[in-house]
């Protein structure tokens, strides 16, 4: 029973290319969060979305897009690929906000070539 | 800049000795998480202490929180192989819906 899923988890494309990553949690939450973590390990929030709202943008190119169909899913979609999009996505999942504690997906590895 | 900041950012003791981690961090918060990652998994939330508390402990886990120096620490006790991951500060801010993650401490459990 797996909480916070993601697919796929390994993703090699190349560069001009569009690829989307799905998640999905089973838990009820109402905030669903993206992030992203580079070869440091630094993870970096991305967006965040309560009740398929969105309500955190932070500064992502609009070659990222996000889309919630319902509170227990959420989808990055990403278009035009670049080399430096290479990292790990997380997705996460939380009752509400930054009071609570968050789930993680087991992540994507996205590889740009 | 990052809000969150461990140190060390590496840590290798041996099995059965304690390990400590700090973090800093810069702004007004409303708790403060800590974290596990193993490798090439997600993270796992470990325990959270509110702004208001001082001391928290979750079996060999023990988290103190410091606001006026804006300062935590993990401490690990009689630590085991399987607690070889990286350790990562997440701080809730204040009229934010976000928590902010550190650059992690990355600690090996030499057996």
């Amino acid at each position: 029973d797996t909480a916070v899923s993601q697919t796929p988890k390994y993703l090699v494309t190349q560069m001009g290319n569009d690829k989307s990553i799905k998640c999905e949690q089973n838990l009820g939450h109402d905030t669903m969060y993206w992030y992203k973590q580079d070869s440091k390990k630094f993870l970096k929030i991305m967006f965040s979305y309560n009740n398929k709202e969105l309500i955190i943008n932070e500064t992502v190119p609009n070659r990222f897009s996000p889309k919630s169909p319902d509170k227990a899913h959420l989808n990055l979609h990403i278009n035009s690929l670049e080399l430096g999009d290479s990292a790990v996505y997380f997705c996460a999942s939380s009752p509400q906000g930054s009071v609570y504690e968050q789930y993680f997906g087991p992540g994507t590895r996205l590889t740009v070539t | 800049s990052q809000q969150g900041e461990e140190d060390p950012q590496a840590l290798s003791i041996q099995e059965g000795e304690n390990a400590t981690m700090n973090c800093s961090y810069k702004t007004s918060i409303n708790n403060l998480q800590w974290y596990r990652q193993n490798s090439g998994r997600g993270l796992v939330h470990l325990i959270l202490i509110r702004s208001n508390e001082r001391e928290k402990h979750s079996g060999r886990l023990r988290v103190t929180l410091d606001t006026s120096k804006k300062s935590s620490s993990l401490l690990i006790t009689a630590s085991r192989a399987a607690d070889t991951a990286s350790y990562f500060c997440a701080t809730g801010l204040l009229g934010a819906q976000k928590l902010v993650f550190g650059q992690g401490t990355r600690l090996t459990i030499n057996p």
